[in-house]
């Protein structure tokens, strides 16, 4: 069946440029998580949804950072005034229900890469 | 800060068995281990999680010592597409989201 899918898969933005990155979940998955990777590390955590509701954002680094998911379905990571630290691959991963074990499924992730 | 450890980099020779070890030593009792595998420019992909005993699927096996301290995951005939970095992860029955990722192993097939 169909996974978690991410577009664009890569973008490029001048500094100062806003951007928005979209998180098409699983069909029917509750929860959305949105990681961010920089290169050569691991994932690090951004915000968490439960439906159309933000639970977490703790891990957003800058007010310049911005998550929704208004329907509960599709969710739209958005980031004004780019920074080149901002530069990264961005993860996106739906559960099925918000159980503490529910396996997360990511997405191919987008690289932003700004200049 | 994760709250694993593993190796940096490993290689195996292809249809052999691959071990990648995990030291967790300050794992508390609620605490799930998970390991995921990144292949390049692919987002992460799960492979096995348990909470003390071992765990099998089609993918590989989890071993889990009997104190809970260390874990290993066991790719039993390792291919050329598991080339990839394995992640072991903590995770806490009373949290439902935030997974903590180290640096991973660098799992490295060759032929």
């Amino acid at each position: 069946g169909a996974g978690v899918s991410q577009s664009p898969r890569y973008k490029v933005a001048k500094r100062g440029q806003d951007v928005a990155l979209r998180c098409d979940p699983i069909s029917g998955h509750v929860s959305l998580f949105w990681y961010q990777q920089a290169l050569g590390q691991g994932p690090e955590f951004l915000t968490y949804f439960q439906n159309e509701a933000q639970l977490d954002k703790s891990g957003l680094p800058s007010d310049r950072f911005f998550a929704e998911r208004p329907e509960g379905s599709v969710s739209t990571l958005k980031i004004q005034r780019t920074q080149q630290e901002d530069s990264a691959v961005y993860l996106c991963a739906s559960s099925l229900v918000s159980g503490s074990t529910d396996t997360q499924y990511f997405g191919p992730g987008t690289r932003l890469t700004v200049l | 800060d994760a709250k694993t450890t593993q190796p940096p980099s490993m290689d195996c020779a292809e249809g052999r068995a691959a071990n990648l070890p995990c030291n967790h030593s300050t794992i508390s009792g609620n605490e799930y281990v998970y390991w995921y595998r990144q292949i390049h420019s692919q987002g992460p992909q799960y492979i096995i999680h348990g909470l003390k005993n071992n765990e099998t699927n089609e993918m590989a096996s989890l071993i889990i010592t009997e104190d809970r301290k260390s874990s290993t995951l066991i790719l039993p005939h390792a291919t050329l597409r598991d080339t990839a970095v394995y992640y072991c992860i903590v995770k806490s029955v009373d949290s439902n989201y935030q997974l903590i990722w180290g640096a991973g192993t660098k799992l490295i097939i060759k032929p």
